[in-house]
């Protein structure tokens, strides 16, 4: 699996849309991009995946750039409970059995009143 | 409501002395994973299962065992906590498909364990 890029934090007023990036320059063509969520020591949440094309559901968008080396989660209004740690992975298309997810270090997104 | 349940939630111990942290799925997911969470080295995987009676060493199995009797639950077994043993543990789950096309995994809300 490819390896990610994220930066340590990020500090977002609430109501203001926070883009978290990801680099991820080595992924290759078949490999998807995931993003998680952990609040404060919780399970961490699933938010969103994608290839290639841009992805929105009900809780972020992904926007994945055209050579798909890096992407950006979107999350459109911010709350004070989108606080947390956001992990950006990526993972080929079909799971090997252990179905391991490296989460690495992720960005520290704080929504700030 | 769907949802992947872990017991006890908290939890502190002494050295030597057996435990089981129980974990619990109800959306008929094959798949079950342990992890335990370290400052500093995020997220390693202890044991895993594709289906009942199916299980498999992850990263960090030393120290652990597991079972698989039931498709819903997945115990983590301690057979003689040590202090290193400390952590936060997280059991998840998944769907897996005929293609073992990846599914995102649903995470319980953790167990934090502290082995004196």
């Amino acid at each position: 699996d490819a390896k990610t890029t994220q930066p340590t934090s990020m500090d977002c007023a609430e109501g203001r849309a926070a883009n978290l990036p990801c680099n991820h320059s080595t992924i290759s063509g078949n490999e998807y991009v995931y993003w998680y969520r952990q609040i404060h020591s919780q399970g961490p949440q699933y938010i969103i995946h994608g290839l290639k094309n841009n992805e929105t559901n009900e809780m972020a968008s992904l926007i994945i750039t055209e050579d798909r080396k890096s992407s950006t989660l979107i999350l459109p209004h911010a709350t004070l409970r989108d606080t947390a740690v956001y992990y950006c992975i990526v993972r080929g298309e079909y799971q090997t059995g252990a179905n391991n997810l490296f989460f690495g270090t992720g960005t520290r997104l704080t929504v700030i009143p | 409501e769907a949802q992947v349940t872990q017991n006890p939630r908290y939890l502190i111990t002494v050295t030597g002395k057996k435990l089981t942290v129980t974990c619990s799925q109800n959306m008929n997911h094959e798949y079950m994973s342990w992890y335990r969470q370290d400052p500093g080295l995020g997220l390693r995987q202890i044991y895993y299962s594709m289906n009942v009676e199916v299980t498999d060493k992850g990263d960090v199995p030393e120290g652990y065992k597991v079972s698989r009797k039931e498709k819903r639950n997945f115990p983590l077994i301690l057979e003689s906590p040590s202090p290193n043993q400390t952590s936060l543990y997280f059991c998840a789950s998944s769907w897996t498909t005929g293609l073992g096309l990846y599914n995102e995994q649903f995470f319980g809300p953790g167990t934090r364990l502290t082995v004196l």
